[in-house]
């Protein structure tokens, strides 16, 4: 059983430069999600994916940021323009789609940590 | 708009001991209810999950959780404590409408002490 992975699991820029992160869901699970945790919280919803489709944004997903989710299978997210306020936990999750949308569960990678210096 | 609010940032307890960890949600209509624990350095791995039913929810390494509407809380339970269960867990929320977005709590550390 894979579950969710996420690739890099660290990664140190500079600020100014642009990172993307990738993340391979669970085989077979439509929905795909992004958070971010900063140190002390808990994980704040990014976006969501069914698909391919980008259905949902957070207010948080500035122009700086864009996911993509091209074939229905792994997604990636690119932040621009690095500032310090970045530096962060993202985590990845995906969850199968089940008929009226019950009882499914998210299940999270082990998240890639971006510090911004 | 949804919410979760973990009153304790840490809790302390003997192993051998029951530990209560506890949440409360606001929302607007029927929640989804979760617990997820995190380890250091790690994602977070799924606990228990309330839908509908039964409001004394099992779930896994002998945890439980209690739905309990009129007072909006979900706390989480365990009857004997271990020290390996030291970690930062997490309540979320979810409207059973909507997109299946969470909402998360700020979390809770557990100390178990031996």
């Amino acid at each position: 059983d894979t579950g969710v992975s996420q690739d890099p699991r660290h990664k140190i820029t500079k600020r100014g430069q642009n990172v993307t992160f990738r993340c391979d869901p669970i085989s077979e699970h439509n929905r795909l999600y992004w958070y971010r945790q900063t140190l002390g919280q808990g994980p704040e919803f990014l976006t969501y994916f069914q698909n391919e489709a980008q259905l949902e944004k957070s207010r948080l997903l500035s122009d700086r940021f864009s996911a993509e989710r091209p074939k229905g299978s792994f997604s990636t997210l690119e932040i621009q323009r690095t500032e310090q306020g970045d530096s962060a936990m993202y985590l990845c999750a995906s969850s199968p789609t089940s008929s009226g949308r019950t009882q499914e569960t998210q299940y999270f990678g082990p998240g890639t940590r971006l510090l911004v210096l | 708009a949804q919410s979760v609010a973990q009153p304790e940032d840490q809790v302390n307890v003997a192993e051998g001991n029951p530990l209560t960890v506890k949440c409360t949600y606001s929302v607007s209509g029927n929640p989804y209810l979760f617990w997820y624990v995190q380890y250091p350095n790690r994602g977070l791995q799924f606990l228990l999950k309330y839908i509908t039913g039964d409001n004394l929810v099992k779930g896994s390494y002998g945890f439980e959780a209690e739905f309990n509407k009129s007072q909006t809380s979900f706390h989480l339970k365990k009857p004997s404590a271990l020290v390996s269960d030291s970690a930062l867990y997490f309540c979320a929320v979810r409207l059973l409408t909507g997109y299946s977005t969470l909402t998360f709590g700020k979390g809770t550390m557990l100390l178990v002490s031996p």
